[in-house]
C-alpha cells in the first residue's frame, strides 16, 4: 500500500538556525498538507497545496516558515531561523483532491527539537 | 474559524469493555468527520469517518454517531482489546478540505 513519506525522521539543531523538511504524497493526491504537532495536542494546519499552487497558508508563519510544492508532486517546508518553541512533530499529509469529504492520509512525521 | 472540542483528554478501561470518546464542533458548515488513532511515536491513521449525510457508521467494534443539529459526533469502541490502547483524535472538515483536530483522547485498556 503507498503511504506518504518524510524525511528526515529526526532533526536536532541550534536555535536560529535552519531547518528543511522533505515530504513525498502518495502518488497521484493533488493536495499535500503540512502540520505542526506539539506534544500532547492535535495537528494544526500550516499550510495545503493543490498541485503547487497554495490553497491555505492562514496558520503558517510566514516571517520564519515557508513552503514550496514547485512541481506539484513533492514538497518542502523550511524554518530559517528556529526557535525554541518550533520544537514538534512536523506531520505531512496527502488526499486525492479538494471536493471536500477527502480521507488525508498522514507520513511517519519529522520530529523537530530545538536546543 | 472551526473549533474542535474533545473529550476526556484520558480514558482508562478494562479489556472487553466499551469506551465512547466525544467531540463537539462549532463550524456548521463541517461535513466530514475522521477519527484518527495514533500509538507512540507513529503516524496517524484513520480509523473510521462519516460525512454530515450518515447518522451512524460501523466498522466491527469501532462505530461513530453524528448528531448535526447538536454538532456532536461521537466514538464508540466496544470489547476493547489492549491493542487498542492509543491516542485518538477526531477532526472536522467542510468543503475545502480544511480539517482541524480535536486535542486527542488517550485510551488506556489494562488487560
Amino acid at each position: 500500500e503507498a503511504e506518504v513519506a518524510q524525511s528526515p525522521r529526526y532533526k536536532i539543531t541550534e536555535k536560529s538556525q535552519a531547518v528543511a523538511f522533505w515530504c513525498d504524497p502518495i502518488s497521484g493526491h493533488a493536495t499535500l498538507y503540512w502540520y505542526r504537532q506539539i506534544l500532547g495536542q492535535g495537528p494544526e494546519l500550516l499550510v495545503q497545496f493543490q498541485d503547487e499552487s497554495v490553497v491555505d497558508d492562514s496558520q503558517l508563519p510566514k516571517d520564519r516558515f515557508s513552503a514550496e510544492r514547485l512541481k506539484g508532486v513533492d514538497s518542502t517546508l523550511k524554518i530559517q531561523p528556529a526557535e525554541l518553541g518550533d520544537s514538534a512533530m512536523y506531520l505531512c499529509a496527502s488526499s486525492l483532491g479538494t471536493s471536500g469529504g477527502e480521507t488525508q492520509y498522514f507520513g511517519p512525521g519529522t520530529r523537530l527539537l530545538v536546543l | 474559524g472551526e473549533n474542535v472540542e474533545q473529550h476526556p483528554s484520558t480514558l482508562s478501561v478494562q479489556e472487553g469493555d466499551s469506551a465512547v470518546i466525544k467531540c463537539t464542533y462549532s463550524d456548521s458548515a463541517s461535513n466530514y468527520f475522521p477519527w484518527y488513532k495514533q500509538e507512540l511515536g507513529k503516524r496517524p491513521q484513520l480509523i473510521i469517518d462519516i460525512r454530515s449525510n450518515v447518522g451512524e457508521k460501523k466498522d466491527q467494534r469501532i462505530a461513530v454517531t453524528l448528531n448535526k443539529t447538536a454538532k456532536h459526533f461521537s466514538l464508540h469502541i466496544t470489547e476493547t482489546q489492549p491493542e487498542d490502547s492509543a491516542v485518538y483524535f477526531c477532526a472536522a472538515s467542510k468543503h475545502n478540505n480544511d480539517m482541524r483536530f480535536g486535542a486527542g483522547t488517550r485510551l488506556t485498556v489494562k488487560p
